[in-house]
């Protein structure tokens, strides 16, 4: 099962930023918090990673709370192409032979001009 | 540089019939895997190839499933007398530093 919970679904202005939950307060120590998106029809797409620091890339921001239970994507300008699901995903870097990534629902968001 | 590629990108087969997809990953990706995604859903893993240590298999739904990886690269995901419920967008991605996946678009089976 999925050890993230995120809301089905958001709405956005082209133009203002896009801030989407996710909820992960089962996080072990080592487990980072990874973000990709899935626009229709195309296979996902990495956007950030991150431990317990705010991470910031031409993408997106990443801010991650103190305790690590939760963390927030940030689109800061979203645009019209930024309408995809949105998957916020836990694992550790050192997992053994289990690397893959447990997917939930995601969150589907709606850029609207 | 090149994606990963999958083919084909659509798939239209019978019930029963078998189906071969293939993955072509980002070359030197060491890791590769196999997702499926039904409509509406999140990704369900598959596979998992990793150099030349065994796969991990504890992804695939019944032994109607196998995928290999010849030399290190290519990959092909196998259905052997294909159902219905197989139908679904299987995905693959190659990963190099076991951090960040890259994924191809995906192949759509329907099967009739």
């Amino acid at each position: 099962d999925a050890k993230t919970t995120q809301p089905p679904s958001m709405d956005c202005a082209e133009g203002r930023a896009a801030n989407l939950p996710c909820n992960h307060s089962t996080i072990s120590g080592n487990e980072y918090v990874y973000w990709y998106r899935q626009i229709h029809s195309q296979g996902p797409q990495y956007i950030i990673h991150g431990l317990k620091n705010n991470e910031t890339n031409e993408m997106a921001s990443l801010i991650i709370t103190e305790d690590r239970k939760s963390s927030t994507l940030i689109l800061p300008h979203a645009t019209l192409r930024d309408t995809a699901v949105y998957y916020c995903i836990v694992r550790a870097l050192n997992a053994g032979n289990n690397r893959k990534l447990i997917w939930g629902l995601g969150t589907s968001l709606a850029v609207n001009p | 540089g090149a994606g990963v590629s999958q083919s084909p990108s659509n798939k239209v087969t019978e019930k029963g019939k078998d189906v071969e997809l293939r993955c072509d990953p980002i070359s030197g990706h060491t890791a590769l895997y196999w997702y499926r995604q039904s409509l509406g859903q999140g990704l369900e893993f598959l596979i998992y190839f990793q150099g030349n240590s065994a796969p991990d298999k504890s992804g695939l739904p019944s032994d109607r499933f196998s995928a290999e990886r010849t030399g290190g690269s290519v990959s092909t995901l196998t259905i052997q007398r294909t159902q219905q419920e197989d139908s679904a967008v299987y995905l693959c991605a190659s990963s190099q530093d076991l951090n960040i996946q890259y994924f191809g678009a995906g192949t759509r089976l329907s099967v009739l």
